[in-house]
Parts: C-alpha cells; structure tokens; sequence
C-alpha cells in the first residue's frame, strides 16, 4: 500500500496570508491526525479526524482548523499566518479510531512564514 | 493531560555501544507507549509499542523497550549501536480516556560514529 501522502512539500507564505495543507491517509484508513513540529515546541497535536468528524483538538487557536472528506482526505488550514507558524506540519493516519492502533506518518509539509 | 519527558537530548555513541535512552511520562491512568524514529530526511516510523501484558517489548532492527509502571518510565534500549542508528528518537504516550491523540517527549538526537 502506498504510505500517508502530504502535499505541498514546501511552502512559502507571507504573514496575514492563509494556506491549505493536504493529507492523503493509507488506503482504508478512517482516522487522520495533524501534528505541528517545530524546534522549540518539539511534536503538538493539532486535531484528529474520524470518518469526517473532529474528534480531539489540541490546544491551538481557531485560525487552525481542518475537516475530513468522504474519502478520508484530509485538509487543514491556517488562516492570518503568523511567523510563529513556520513549521514541519505532519499528519498521521491509522486504520480505525483505537487508541491501539498504529499510527503512519507522512513526509510533511514544512511551511515558512516570511 | 499527560506529558512526557526525555531526560537526554544529544546522545553521542561509538559503533557497538550500547543504548539506553531515558522516558518518562506523568499521567495516572492506563497508557498506550510508544518509541518513534525519524532517521535524517525520512517520515517518523513506528519503533516500537506497548499496550498490555509483558512490559518488556520488542521492536524493529533489534530494538526494545521495558515499561516500568511504578517508575512510569518507557526506555529505549539497543545493546549494540549501528552507525545507521543515527537519528531522532521520540517517546509518546497516549491516555484512552483522555483522547487518542499522542503527547511527545522532546526526542533524543543519536549520533553514532563509525
């Protein structure tokens, strides 16, 4: 199977600016999850969706926000960019919602902020 | 919530040394634990996990990992080190009736000289 697409790879966005990450979850997986990482602050939970409903937020303002489509897609967004966004933004798939269950992660899309 | 601390940031190991990187997390419920890798310029992968049953597990490319509870402590351990082992290592934890989404330790930085 192929793994957990992420595109874009790379992004440059100016402050004020929005921007839409994509993720493409493993075939057959339900759960997608969205992580920021950065030198700083390390790996943070942004959100986790499940069969098109967010089930878990972390503790980010409203300008993240993301959705899930029927297909498992999933996109989030970051609206009036910030400097303090550039970041590695990773998502996370796993096949159903247990706590269990693996989760496989993708390449990243690593975002800067000018 | 849970949190997670990785005591060693840098680690700097010759060839066939051993290893034992440290992780401990703060949470008083049941816990699911993990061990991430992310080798230079790859995706994270899945080392190894532990749910329940025999706290000492094993993972890919000889790695494994004991869970102490009275010490809620999940270290790593390789008995002998690979020049190939060079890379970030990450600790997680998720707490199922918290959420399922994983809380990190800051990673450890291997450096393994030939």
């Amino acid at each position: 199977k192929a793994g957990v697409t992420q595109t874009p790879r790379y992004l440059i966005k100016t402050r004020g600016q929005q921007v839409t990450l994509s993720c493409s979850p493993i075939s057959g997986h339900r759960s997608v999850s969205w992580y920021q990482q950065t030198p700083g602050q390390g790996l943070q939970f942004l959100f986790e969706y499940f069969s098109e409903t967010q089930r878990n937020k972390g503790n980010f303002p409203g300008r993240f926000s993301g959705r899930q489509f029927s297909n498992s897609r999933s996109e989030m967004n970051v609206s009036t960019l910030e400097l303090g966004d550039s970041a590695l933004y990773l998502c996370a798939s796993r096949e159903g919602g247990g706590s269990t269950d693996t989760q496989y992660f993708g390449p990243g899309t690593r975002l800067t902020v000018l | 919530a849970q949190s997670v601390s990785q005591h060693n940031h840098h680690v700097i190991l010759s060839e066939a040394a051993s290893l034992e990187l440290g992780c401990n997390y703060s949470y008083g419920g049941t816990v699911n634990l993990f061990w991430y890798v992310q080798y230079p310029g790859q995706h994270l992968q899945l080392l190894l996990k532990y749910f329940s049953g025999d706290p000492l597990v094993k993972g890919i490319k000889g790695f494994e990992a004991e869970f102490i509870k009275s010490k809620f402590s999940f270290n790593l351990r390789k008995p002998s080190v690979q020049w190939s082992d060079t890379a970030e290592y990450f600790c997680a934890v998720n707490a199922p009736r918290a959420g399922n989404m994983l809380t990190f330790g800051g990673g450890t930085r291997l450096m393994v000289k030939p």
